[in-house]
């Protein structure tokens, strides 16, 4: 069965610094992976995918993802963090059927 | 922004009574989910469709129902609330069945049982 786990359920980084979220996956068939950031108050919006196409993905608002096939990892990364970008973030696996299973979350803070 | 409209946004009910939040989506895509969303446990799914009339569980589905009459509505039915099922509820949809596809998300609902 496929899963999700980040690490860290709060990240915290100064405004400029570099953004790491991570995520772990398992899962018994290839994975097809996901990143969603879910701003107060509102619902999940895509922020990457990895389909197999490429290993490092790039996403919006300047995030980019790299899928390691040997760590089972897909982190997420942004090189300068903006005031913005404080949101919770989940990292989620399509199994089989195409449903997808998130991870718990990682709320990342960014201060001035 | 994917049409999707959840019904009630916000209700607080007492243990014991029934409520029904709805999904409604202009998108007409096939798949649709129930997910509730907690503290330290992510979003974790309810229950999903595959089509009208065709409806299966996932993994916290005790407690739940769900009916799908039309392609465009997805009810979830808690029959008897109990505390335990103060949440945020999000419905979503999907285009495509294989593993590709992306979610798109309804802004939620916020249930609050007393």
């Amino acid at each position: 069965a496929q899963s999700v786990t980040q690490l860290g359920s709060h990240v915290s980084v100064s405004e400029g610094a570099l953004v790491l979220l991570r995520c772990n996956y398992s899962s018994s068939v290839p994975p097809y992976l996901f990143w969603y950031v879910q701003y107060p108050n509102q619902g999940l919006q895509l922020l990457l995918k990895y389909t197999s196409a490429a290993t490092l993905v790039k996403g919006i608002n300047g995030f980019e993802a790299e899928f390691k096939k040997s760590e089972t990892s897909f982190h997420l990364t942004k090189p300068s963090a903006h005031m913005s970008d404080a949101a919770e973030y989940f990292c989620a696996v399509s199994d089989a059927r195409g449903k997808l299973i998130f991870g718990q979350g990682t709320e990342l803070s960014v201060k001035p | 922004d994917a049409g999707i409209t959840q019904s009630p946004r916000h209700k607080v009910t007492e243990t014991g009574t029934p409520v029904t939040l709805r999904c409604h989506q202009t998108e007409n895509h096939r798949y649709m989910y129930w997910y509730r969303q907690d503290p330290g446990h992510g979003l974790r799914l309810i229950h999903y469709s595959y089509g009208v009339k065709d409806t299966d569980k996932g993994e916290v589905s005790d407690g739940y129902s769900v009916s799908r009459s039309k392609t465009e509505d997805f009810l979830l039915t808690l029959e008897s609330a109990t505390s335990s099922q103060t949440s945020v509820y999000f419905c979503a949809i999907r285009e495509q069945g294989i593993g590709t596809g992306e979610l798109f998300f309804g802004e939620g609902s916020r249930l609050t049982v007393l």
